[in-house]
């Protein structure tokens, strides 16, 4: 089973900041996908990454894919307490089409 | 459009009870899976269905279960409760199962506590 560990597990940052969450696995994965979860919902997809090395940016947010297909991170630039939430990194397994989630980062932004 | 929607909204239980969780996929999505997520972790994969057939299992013992009906709604059960139950349960709908070209759309949840 291909585990996947994120770090760090909790961030609690003044509005403003930048950070980064990193996520990591001891194999080599086809692709990854980045959810944000905020309390009370569902995760919701921010990015999918599938080419090593590649580099995705969503307005305030860059999503790197690690050259060697086992690491991923986000980076966050000027956070807002907007941002607040846990972040997964998640695999998508082909042939049984489900997703293998990390452990979470919980983000916290404050005034 | 409506999204993917779930209920009930919360729930309690307790120990050895059944329960059932209902999910309405996206209009137009065939394909449901379902997820718990305990407290503090991400969520883990339950079940998978696609027209009406399991496509996928994950590893949760034979107490889980689960169904679609011919309008692609899903119901997920649990008999004989445990503590260890305690969870939110997350549905996900798509257009196709395989999620490497189609986005998955979560629900959500419904909260279950187990007393």
């Amino acid at each position: 089973t291909q585990l996947l560990e994120q770090s760090p597990q909790f961030l609690s940052i003044q509005e403003g900041e930048n950070l980064t969450v990193y996520c990591n696995s001891s194999s080599v994965f086809s692709s990854l996908q980045w959810y944000r979860q905020e309390p009370g919902e569902g995760p919701v997809l921010l990015v999918t990454v599938v080419t090593g090395g590649e580099v995705k940016k969503l307005k305030r947010l860059t999503f790197q894919f690690g050259d060697a297909r086992k690491d991923s991170s986000l980076h966050i630039t000027a956070a807002q307490p907007g941002d607040t939430g846990l972040y997964l990194c998640a695999l998508m397994t082909g042939t049984a089409s489900k997703l293998t989630f990390g452990t979470g980062t919980r983000l916290q932004v404050t005034l | 459009d409506a999204g993917v929607t779930q209920s009930p909204t919360h729930l309690i239980k307790t120990r050895g009870q059944q329960v059932t969780l209902r999910c309405s996929p996206i209009s137009g999505h065939k394909s449901v899976s379902w997820y718990q997520q305990v407290l503090g972790q991400g969520p883990q994969f339950i079940f998978q269905y696609y027209e009406k057939e399991e496509r996928g299992r994950g590893n949760f013992p034979d107490r889980f279960s689960a169904r679609q009906f011919p309008n692609y709604s899903s119901e997920l059960n649990v008999n004989a409760l445990l503590l260890g139950d305690s969870a939110l349960y997350l549905c996900a709908s798509s257009l196709v199962p395989d999620y490497s070209n189609q986005p998955q759309h979560f629900g959500d949840g419904t909260r279950l506590s187990i007393l």
